[in-house]
């Protein structure tokens, strides 16, 4: 059963673009929500995270937005490079004492030059 | 270097073998989790470890088993009782449960 569903499953934007990949999870039992950048032949890398009790977090060019009443977070890359190129995977946390991740089923992102 | 290392990357079996992924780290992390990626899905959760001696089933356990008997260790066996092995392998770890998990670089198995 898929708790967290991802979308788009692929997505091409020009260099300079803003790319937004959004994500949904049906579980109110969870309490932290990481993304994560996958390159081809290696292990997801963590990008950036949040908390639920915080609507939008920024690092870089990389911005989260949560909406706790729509169950519902997505990712922002401003100005988006061919560097950016990769999978990108949402995540949410379970709580409780196991405190699983329970992945989306990524975003495969292509900048275009 | 620090951090989670896996091995082999690449990694062949006949079908009915059992095989056993490596996954090492030297991060001093309690906490030590196996994933299992397939092609257009996300990573589901195989097992997990949140300290030496003691491990628990994620979501999809059968015809895998794990042992942790040292804090750097956590091997992953495919034994033959999984119908579907062929598929790219990622470790995790971390601090502990509260903290972000950090992969290593994956293994692909593929069963011939």
């Amino acid at each position: 059963q898929q708790q967290v569903k991802q979308s788009p499953q692929s997505l091409i934007v020009q260099k300079g673009g803003i790319s937004i990949i959004n994500c949904a999870y049906e579980n109110t039992a969870f309490d932290y929500f990481p993304w994560y950048q996958q390159f081809p032949g290696k292990g997801p890398a963590l990008l950036i995270a949040i908390r639920p009790d915080v609507s939008e977090k920024k690092e870089g060019r990389f911005t989260i937005s949560f909406n706790k009443s729509a169950k519902q977070f997505s990712l922002h890359i401003m100005d988006s490079q061919p560097g950016d190129s990769a999978t990108y995977f949402c995540a949410a946390r379970r709580t409780g004492s196991a405190r699983q991740l329970t992945f989306g089923s990524g975003t495969q992102l292509t900048v275009l030059p | 270097d620090g951090g989670i290392t896996q091995s082999p990357k690449y990694l062949f079996r006949k079908e009915g073998q059992n095989v056993t992924l490596s996954c090492e780290q030297n991060l001093n992390h309690d906490a030590m989790y196996w994933y299992r990626q397939d092609p257009g899905q996300g990573l589901r959760l195989i097992y997990y470890s949140q300290i030496v001696n003691d491990f628990q089933k994620g979501d999809i356990a059968e015809g895998y088993s794990v042992s942790r008997e040292k804090k750097e260790s956590f091997p992953l066996t495919v034994t033959s009782a999984q119908k579907n092995p062929t598929a790219f392998y990622l470790c995790a770890g971390a601090e502990n449960s509260n903290q972000p998990q950090h992969f290593g670089d994956g293994t692909r198995l593929s069963i011939l």
